[in-house]
């Protein structure tokens, strides 16, 4: 059965800093994996998509890699905002198509400081 | 562009009440839909899927029931609500285009709160 989890479960860094989030996944056999955003109350917002043949993933500060045969994945922000400020989860797939169900984290919850 | 709708966005319902969560996605035809529930401490847990109209898949044995009554809407409901099914309710889509191959979106949210 596949678990995710993710180290830390909290995190707070002044403005500015560049900062590592952690995922890490039980089973390597995956078909891709997401980084997403939430807000307090508020749905979820995709930040970066992996496919399981893919090493990393960029989006502007943010830059998510991904390591199947270790099974871990990290979300890196650069130059921090405390419009960063948010709930990070990451989630895995299984499978393509019609099975192809999310595995979630249970998050990072992230706070920067101006 | 596709866009996914939820409603209510809250809701105060007593124990023992029925429940009708409704999510419609614009944009797009044929897609996956999921819904997931998250609870208070608790990562999100997929409650149902479905494929196509009518087909609806049950990820975990609960109070809850779904429906796929058209290609673009998809329904959760309940005939008597428990304590339990307090939480953040999600609905979600999948994409299935070249350009998004399997990545996920999740629409607003509805916040359940049973008394």
């Amino acid at each position: 059965k596949q678990e995710v989890t993710q180290i830390p479960a909290a995190l707070s860094v002044p403005e500015g800093e560049n900062l590592v989030l952690n995922c890490s996944f039980t089973d390597s056999a995956i078909y891709n994996l997401q980084w997403f955003r939430q807000d307090p109350g508020k749905g979820l917002t995709s930040l970066l998509l992996i496919q399981s043949s893919q090493r990393e993933q960029t989006s502007g500060r943010l830059n998510a890699s991904l390591d199947k045969s270790s099974g871990r994945s990290t979300l890196y922000i650069a130059a921090s905002q405390p419009g960063d400020s948010a709930t990070y989860l990451c989630a895995v797939r299984r499978y393509g198509g019609s099975q192809g169900n999310l595995i979630f984290g249970k998050g990072t919850k992230l706070s920067v400081k101006p | 562009s596709q866009t996914i709708h939820q409603w209510p966005a809250t809701l105060v319902q007593p124990v023992g009440s029925p429940l009708s969560l409704e999510c419609t996605v614009e944009g797009t035809s044929n897609p996956n839909l999921y819904w997931y529930r998250q609870a208070a401490g608790r990562g999100l847990q997929l409650l149902f899927y479905s494929v196509g109209i009518g087909q609806i898949s049950s990820e975990v044995p609960q109070n809850l029931s779904a429906s796929r009554p058209q290609d673009r809407q998809f329904i959760l409901s309940s005939k008597k609500l428990l304590l339990s099914d307090s939480g953040f309710y999600l609905c979600a889509w999948n994409g299935l285009s070249a350009l998004s191959d399997n990545e996920q979106f999740f629409g607003p949210g509805t916040r359940l709160t049973v008394l």
